[in-house]
């Protein structure tokens, strides 16, 4: 159970392009679903915060404008980057929080997505 | 402030015990987990403590300390597929994780 898929996996697109990120929870519901970055050998980074029907909380330093985040349903959130560029190359990675069970507040992550920017 | 302190990198043999230690300051505490994210990979879940104690599942164990501010991952029998790095991640008031850069852990034949 709590499995998170994220789509797709690897992108290469050209700079000035928008690229759309989907993340889902396959077995459970999650209000909420946080999006991360993370640079090579660096920790993970918080962009933003999902919750399902809401506007997203973007974290300090992270342009709303330029990484919209759309929150569906309760299985669905997706991020996409708009007008990419170089800078933006990085490996995405989504989350999904569990709520009740055994695993409340736990956050299951998704295979990441490793976008490239031309 | 909140931060995270851990080892950067550790070796250890295969078939041996190793013990990664974490020590913690958050606003606020809802818990402590422990990731383990293979190079190029996203974090798996290994395990989450909220209460003091030892918290065992099969090869891994980690341990709370809340009045410390202290956790510790143990691997035992530890195999060339546990080269990773491994995360500790408290949980502050606001039910945000508290990321670190983690422990690279070098499992040697």
């Amino acid at each position: 159970g709590a499995v998170v898929s994220q789509h797709p996996s690897r992108v290469i697109c050209k700079s000035g392009t928008s690229v759309k990120i989907e993340c889902r929870s396959l077995d459970f519901q999650a209000t909420t679903m946080f999006w991360y970055r993370q640079f090579p050998k660096k920790s993970l980074m918080l962009m933003a915060t999902s919750n399902e029907g809401s506007k997203a909380t973007y974290e300090q330093g992270v342009e709303k404008d330029k990484f919209l985040i759309n929150h569906a349903s309760l299985t669905l959130s997706t991020l996409t980057v708009t007008s990419a560029h170089p800078e933006d190359s990085s490996f995405y990675i989504c989350s999904a929080r569990a709520l009740g069970g055994g695993h409340t507040d736990t956050q299951y992550f998704g295979p990441g997505t490793r976008l490239t920017v031309l | 402030g909140q931060n995270i302190d851990q080892p950067t990198e550790m070796t250890a043999t295969e078939g041996a015990i190793v013990q990664i230690n974490c020590t913690y300051q958050t606003s606020g505490f809802n818990g402590l987990f422990w990731y383990q994210q293979h190079a190029g990979e996203a974090p798996t879940f290994l395990s989450y403590n909220v209460l003091d104690g030892l918290e065992e599942k099969g090869r891994f164990s980690s341990f709370l300390s809340r009045s410390k501010g202290y956790s510790y991952l143990l691997l035992k029998e530890l195999q060339m597929k546990d080269s990773a790095s491994y995360l500790c991640a408290p949980m502050d008031s606001n039910y945000q994780l508290i990321w670190g850069a983690g422990t690279k852990l070098i499992i040697k034949p």
